[in-house]
This record gives structure tokens, C-alpha cells and sequence, in this order.
């Protein structure tokens, strides 16, 4: 079935350093590849995305990259301060004709003062 | 935009007991409304597909007889837990979709079965 792994699943940067993380999916016609950042007991929030025509996309101090051909997409987040601590998912929109999103098992950033 | 709400945030009920918990889209009409399960420092697990006006699809694994979708409005799905047991302790989080890509979260509700 259609499967999302993400990497890696902690990551602890020290503030103004870059953060990294990296998802692979497994169905090829997936078209839709959002990121959320979940804090601790709340809900999801979309913080960017990308469709399956475009290679990349920024906005401000994070941007996400999609290589279709590979089947993987990163996010990265700059100039990392300490409220960019959290847990981020990566997603995939599945090629079918629901809109369902598969999850990655998700990353613990810790960004240290 | 895109707000999406649910309630009650947090619910604790007695083991055997049922518990509804509504998810509204408060600002669009959605026509899908999904429904996640979340246990602690795990991911979201697609519990099943919620479409207005006619029966929920239900993933792999899911009880749909103990987990009851209706989907009654466009902007408003309700998810019952039949006979509800501690292993049923977990965050559960709707999202509402107001176009075939996008998904906007509501808060979640926590469910503790004593």
C-alpha cells in the first residue's frame, strides 16, 4: 500500500543553524505534498507545500524541494530559532480519486538556545 | 479562513460508555471531512474518509461498527465511539477539506476511557 517514511525521527540543532529533514513516498502518482508542524497537544498546522509540478517553493526561512523522480521531498528551515521547536509530518496526497493524505512518522526538532 | 473546530476538547467517560465528537468546518463547506487517530509521539493514522450525504470509507483495521461516522452536513461530522474501552484512549483530530487538495485541522478532542 501506499507508504511515507520520513528521516530523521529526532534532530537537534543549536539556533541560526539549518534543519533538515527528508520524506520518501512510495506512490508514484501521489500530486500533493504537504508539511505540518504539530505542538505538543495541539492540532496540525500546514506550514508549506508543494504540488507535483513545481521542483520547489520557499517562503521565508523555510522551503520544501520535490524530486518526482526519486520520489522524495525535503523541508528546510533556516536561520532555526527556538519556537521552531516541535514535531513536523511530512504528507502525500495519494494519486486516487480521494483526497487522503499517508503521513510520515514524523520529526522531533529541538532547536537549543 | 479555512477554521475548523471540534468538541468537546477533552472527554473522560467510563469504559463501556459511548462518546460523540463533533468536527465543524466553521467558515466553508466541506464536502470530505476525515478523521485521524493520534497515540502519544506517534503519527496521524487515517481512521477513515467522512463525505457528506452518504456512508463513510473506513481504512484498514478500523471497526466501523464501533467507530460511527455521519457526515449529515456540509459542515458538520460527528464521530461516535460505541462501547468505548481504554485501548480507545487517544487524540482524535478531524480535518475538513474546502477543495480536493487542502486539509485544515480542528484542535482534537482527548479521549480518556477509565
Amino acid at each position: 500500500g501506499e507508504n511515507v517514511e520520513q528521516h530523521p525521527s529526532t534532530l537537534s540543532v543549536q539556533e541560526g543553524d539549518s534543519a533538515v529533514i527528508k520524506c520518501t513516498y512510495s506512490d508514484s502518482a501521489s500530486n500533493y505534498f504537504p508539511w505540518y508542524k504539530q505542538e505538543l497537544g495541539k492540532r496540525p498546522q500546514l506550514i508549506i507545500d508543494i504540488r507535483s509540478n513545481v521542483g520547489e517553493k520557499k517562503d521565508q526561512r523555510i522551503a520544501v524541494t520535490l524530486n518526482k523522480t526519486a520520489k522524495h521531498f525535503s523541508l528546510h528551515i533556516t536561520e532555526t530559532q527556538p519556537e521552531d521547536s516541535a514535531v513536523y509530518f511530512c504528507a502525500a496526497r495519494g494519486g486516487g480519486a480521494t483526497n487522503k493524505l499517508i503521513f510520515g512518522t514524523g520529526t522531533l526538532l529541538a532547536v537549543q538556545p | 479562513g479555512a477554521v475548523v473546530s471540534q468538541h468537546p476538547s477533552r472527554v473522560i467517560c467510563k469504559s463501556g460508555t459511548s462518546v460523540k465528537i463533533e468536527c465543524r468546518s466553521l467558515d466553508f463547506q466541506a464536502t470530505t471531512m476525515f478523521w485521524y487517530r493520534q497515540f502519544p509521539k506517534q503519527s496521524l493514522m487515517l481512521m477513515a474518509t467522512s463525505n457528506e450525504g452518504s456512508k463513510a470509507t473506513y481504512e484498514q483495521g478500523v471497526e466501523k461498527d464501533k467507530f460511527l461516522i455521519n457526515h449529515a452536513s456540509l459542515t458538520l461530522s460527528t464521530l461516535t465511539v460505541t462501547s468505548a474501552h481504554p485501548e480507545d484512549s487517544s487524540f482524535y483530530i478531524c480535518s475538513a477539506s474546502p477543495d480536493p487538495i487542502e486539509q485544515f485541522f480542528g484542535p482534537g478532542t482527548r479521549l480518556t476511557v477509565l
